[in-house]
């Protein structure tokens, strides 16, 4: 059974279009992540969730709004895609905010904006 | 700027041999964690240390830092092909930064049978 699951996997799509990425986790994790890797595999946070609160939200521009309807779901939406925006996103969850916590992380979502 | 960065950028050995790889980092840290990832794959979990302690070990897997130079090392031994992945440290930045991972751009290690 996949710990952290990310839907869709691949998607291409044109500049100005509104997209979501959707992530659930079985683990009964508390905390959720979105990580962005761009195309140096640099990996840099943008936001994390504990219990649907928001704690952490990096510098990421207002286009992209994360949305977590519970503590298994954490969803990024993003409007008016940018090519800059292609990345790979990842979704991560852990059990409490520690950084001694290890962090699942979902197989990825490769965004492709043209 | 990046809280991790690893060194070398990529590495070539064959099967067998031990791959080392390093990791610098510019502020305090609570904990620095070790991941993997294979190409075209999530990242996943090899090994945590703590700020208080100076080596681990997990199987084939050794992991030192050193604090004084803040820095962090993890040593593959007897490498097989299946180790072929990219290694990235992740630190905490501190305690102002829980929960909040800084990832570098890792090392890509290649081992060739």
């Amino acid at each position: 059974d996949t710990a952290v699951s990310q839907t869709p996997k691949y998607l291409v799509t044109q500049m100005g279009n509104d997209k979501s990425i959707k992530c659930e986790q079985n683990l009964g994790h508390d905390t959720m992540y979105w990580y962005k890797q761009d195309s140096k595999k640099f990996l840099k946070i943008m936001f994390s969730y504990n219990n649907k609160e928001l704690i952490i939200n990096e510098t990421v521009p207002n286009r992209f709004s994360p949305k977590s309807p519970d503590k298994a779901h954490l969803n990024l939406h993003i409007n008016s895609l940018e090519l800059g925006d292609s990345a790979v996103y990842f979704c991560a969850s852990s059990q409490g905010r520690s950084s001694g916590n290890t962090i699942y992380f979902g197989e990825g979502s490769w965004l492709t904006v043209v | 700027s990046q809280q991790g960065e690893e060194d070398p950028q990529a590495l070539s050995i064959q099967e067998g041999e031990n791959a080392t790889m390093n990791c610098s980092y510019k502020t305090s840290i609570n904990n620095l964690q070790w991941y993997r990832q294979n190409s075209g794959r999530g990242l996943v979990h090899l090994i945590l240390i703590r700020s208080n302690e100076r080596e681990k070990h997990s199987g084939r897997l050794r992991v030192t830092l050193d604090t004084s130079k803040k820095s962090s090392s993890l040593l593959i031994t007897a490498s097989r092909a299946a180790d072929t992945a990219s290694y990235f440290c992740a630190t905490d930045g501190g305690t102002d930064s829980w929960g909040k991972f800084q990832f570098g751009a890792g090392t890509q290690v290649v081992v060739t049978p």
